[in-house]
């Protein structure tokens, strides 16, 4: 079965840097994009940008350029998040999520699986 | 960017109401939208893809409806497990866009 199982919850300090990890299992890791999701304290979900598994070739939304990179470890199926220069306005979970099939091209524009979530706290 | 307009913020039903929810795209987005449930603590889940497709294994009492630039969420008979916050997620050119989100609770 598809599971996208992240690390664990992170404590920082504001200028610090994290990297939250997205292990993928069940499926081909680089048949589908991997989504990055981020969800302030009761807040909506916010759409970070995803990252193309076969390339690794990452886009980024509006507001998630400069300090956040997309990265990929394809011999282990994982996708990461890095965060950098860490600000308390970052304190959120961060989910990652599969969406479109890059493999066939299949139009496929949804996030069928989500991880559990990643809560970072940025506190001094 | 596009923008998605999702109403009503939030609202109050009794078990056994029909509950309906629109999402509203700034520009034709053709049928690329999709609805998840988001209980507290948890992960979204994916309940509609492609405006009006229900997911595997989720029941039939969620459906939806559009297209273009006007979408409908429906939950026929609202149950006490349905008690969520629900999104309307956008696809446009490579860009995904989510709707603010729909609290509902039990009257």
């Amino acid at each position: 079965q598809v599971q996208l199982v992240q690390s664990g919850s992170e404590l920082k300090k504001p200028g610090a840097s994290v990297k939250v990890s997205c292990k993928a299992s069940g499926y081909t890791f680089t048949s589908y994009a991997m989504n990055w999701v981020r969800q302030a304290p009761g807040q909506g979900l916010e759409w970070m940008g995803w990252i193309n598994t076969n390339t690794g070739n990452p886009t980024y939304a509006q507001g998630f350029t400069g300090r956040f990179v997309f990265s990929l470890d394809t011999s282990v199926s994982t996708a990461y998040l890095q965060i950098s220069s860490l600000k308390a306005e970052d304190t959120a979970v961060y989910y990652c999520a599969r969406g479109g099939d890059i493999l066939t091209g299949y139009p496929k524009y949804y996030f069928d699986y989500w991880g559990q979530g990643t809560l970072v706290t940025v506190s001094s | 960017d596009i923008q998605m307009t999702q109403s009503p913020s939030s609202l109050s039903a009794s078990v056994g109401d029909r509950v309906t929810i629109t999402c509203q795209a700034s520009q034709d987005i053709s049928n690329y939208l999709n609805w998840y449930q988001q209980k507290p603590g948890k992960a979204p889940k994916l309940l509609i893809y492609d405006a009006s497709n229900l997911e595997t294994g989720v029941p039939s009492r969620f459906s939806g409806s559009g297209s273009g630039t006007d979408f409908t969420f429906t939950i026929s008979s609202l149950q006490p497990e349905d008690i969520a916050t629900y999104y309307c997620q956008q696809y446009d050119n490579l860009l995904y866009t989510f709707g603010g989100g729909t609290k509902v609770e039990i009257k």
